[in-house]
């Protein structure tokens, strides 16, 4: 298995424009979500998702959409980048209800100029 | 809602011992603690539920004070690879949606 993967794992953008970062994993996890990372601040929750087609938001959700088409892929999309978006982003799974631990990607690096 | 860990940052030797604290402001379900290593993805290490129940690697231990909304993780006869940002996660409710808060972290770093 593979785990999570993410990509791109560097990404630069100039303010305005979108992208998304993709999120795969091949554990078969109903749960999955989307993380930032800045220095001091911890892990902060962007939106999560516990099964396909169901998606809700986590602490920090503004600017970001996301959608759960299938169970193995997660998507992050932001719409408009502004250099507060400058972070590192890291996806997650959990297998389920009953598992609590979360298995993390190698994250993305992207900065916005 | 974010959780406050205690202390920002320790620095010990070799063998020494040291303890992690996290607490938060209102009642919850749950705490979980993630290490994460210079450039590395968070790794899960232990969760405690509220009752008493505790899941996670065997060497590390911690505690879950429900009345005090505290957690504290308890790293004994440190070792150099237990060098990292150690992260609590918390959860509200009552149930697992894999919703976490995590706090703003503890760096250890364990010198020789």
């Amino acid at each position: 298995n593979a785990g999570v993967t993410q990509t791109p794992k560097f990404q630069v953008l100039k303010t305005g424009q979108s992208m998304t970062l993709q999120c795969a994993q091949d554990m078969n996890h109903e749960y999955m979500s989307w993380y930032r990372q800045d220095p001091g601040m911890g892990l902060r929750l962007i939106h999560y998702s516990v099964g396909a087609g169901i998606t809700d938001q986590g602490e920090v959700p503004n600017g970001y959409n996301v959608s759960r088409s299938t169970t193995e892929d997660f998507p992050l999309r932001l719409l408009s980048a502004a250099p507060s978006q400058t972070s590192v982003y890291f996806c997650a799974s959990m297998r389920d209800r009953r598992s609590y631990e979360q298995y993390f990607g190698p994250g993305t690096r992207l900065t916005v100029t | 809602q974010q959780p406050v860990q205690s202390p920002q940052a320790v620095i010990l030797r070799e063998g020494e011992d040291a303890v992690i604290n996290c607490s938060s402001s209102k009642a919850l379900y749950s705490v979980h603690w993630y290490r994460q290593k210079h450039g590395e993805a968070p790794v899960f290490l232990m969760i405690l539920l509220k009752g008493g129940e505790q899941k996670g690697h065997e060497k590390i231990s911690a505690s879950f004070n429900e009345k005090k909304q505290q957690s504290s993780l308890y790293l004994t006869a440190s070792q150099l690879s237990y060098s990292g940002t150690y992260f609590c996660g918390t959860a509200y409710g009552s149930g697992n949606t894999g919703k976490l808060i995590f706090g703003q972290g503890t760096t250890l770093q364990v010198k020789p």
